[in-house]
């Protein structure tokens, strides 16, 4: 079955920690989003990458960093630098960069603050 | 700037009743349209899209129309069932981004 895998489904970060989010997707897509989702607002553009080893920010990528060395794979990066980082996190692939094309999502993984 | 404003939920319906999700969009020409819907522990997933005006989106059961004159994309959907409840959200297409509503949560009760 294709399609895209985010793990884990939860993820606690300490203070000052750092954390890698994970993305992989077996459509054979070359477009890659990643996106925020907090209670009451509409999902945020973190970063997107539309070919391997390059990639964009979106409107809030500040305290946030990716890398696209495979076509199928697009961690997130949460850093200590990101002071809210507490919401649950989507990525999705597209065929390519023609907004046309269908974005695909991956079930999210939530991210919590201790 | 571009935005989407989706009318606040949770909408409560009746099995059987008939859905109106409002969607209204700012943007500077003709960008393409989107409803996306999230059930219950699932990810996002396209229900449809019209790309110019007066497109016609549909799918499951559920239309929308591209309505340039009304800057506006309404879901609808004639008989609603209780597998329809979920979240969604109306999108439009910016510099081949998304700009998303803050989704509208639909609960229908049997």
């Amino acid at each position: 079955d294709g399609g895209i895998t985010q793990s884990p489904k939860y993820l606690f970060r300490k203070e000052g920690q750092n954390v890698t989010l994970s993305c992989e997707q077996n459509l054979n897509h070359d477009a890659m989003y990643w996106y925020r989702q907090d209670p009451g607002q509409g999902l945020r553009l973190i970063y997107y990458s539309q070919i391997v080893n390059d990639f964009q920010k979106g409107d809030i990528a500040e305290g946030y960093s990716v890398s696209r060395e495979k076509k199928e794979s697009f961690p997130l990066t949460v850093t200590s630098a990101q002071k809210n980082p507490t919401a649950f996190y989507l990525c999705a692939s597209s065929r390519g960069q023609e907004i046309q094309e269908t974005q695909y999502f991956g079930p999210g993984t939530r991210l919590l603050v201790l | 700037g571009n935005s989407v404003t989706q009318m606040e939920g949770p909408v409560t319906l009746s099995e059987e009743a008939f859905l109106t999700i409002n969607c209204t969009y700012t943007a500077t020409g003709y960008p393409s349209l989107f409803w996306y819907v999230q059930y219950p522990g699932e990810g996002l997933q396209l229900l449809l899209k019209a790309t110019k005006a007066d497109d016609k989106g549909s799918n499951k059961g559920f239309e929308a129309t591209y309505r340039k004159e009304t800057t506006s994309f309404h879901l609808e959907k004639g008989s609603v069932q209780v597998s329809d409840s979920a979240v969604y959200f109306c999108a439009l297409e910016r510099d081949y981004q998304l700009i998303w509503g803050a989704g509208t949560k639909l609960i229908i009760k049997p």
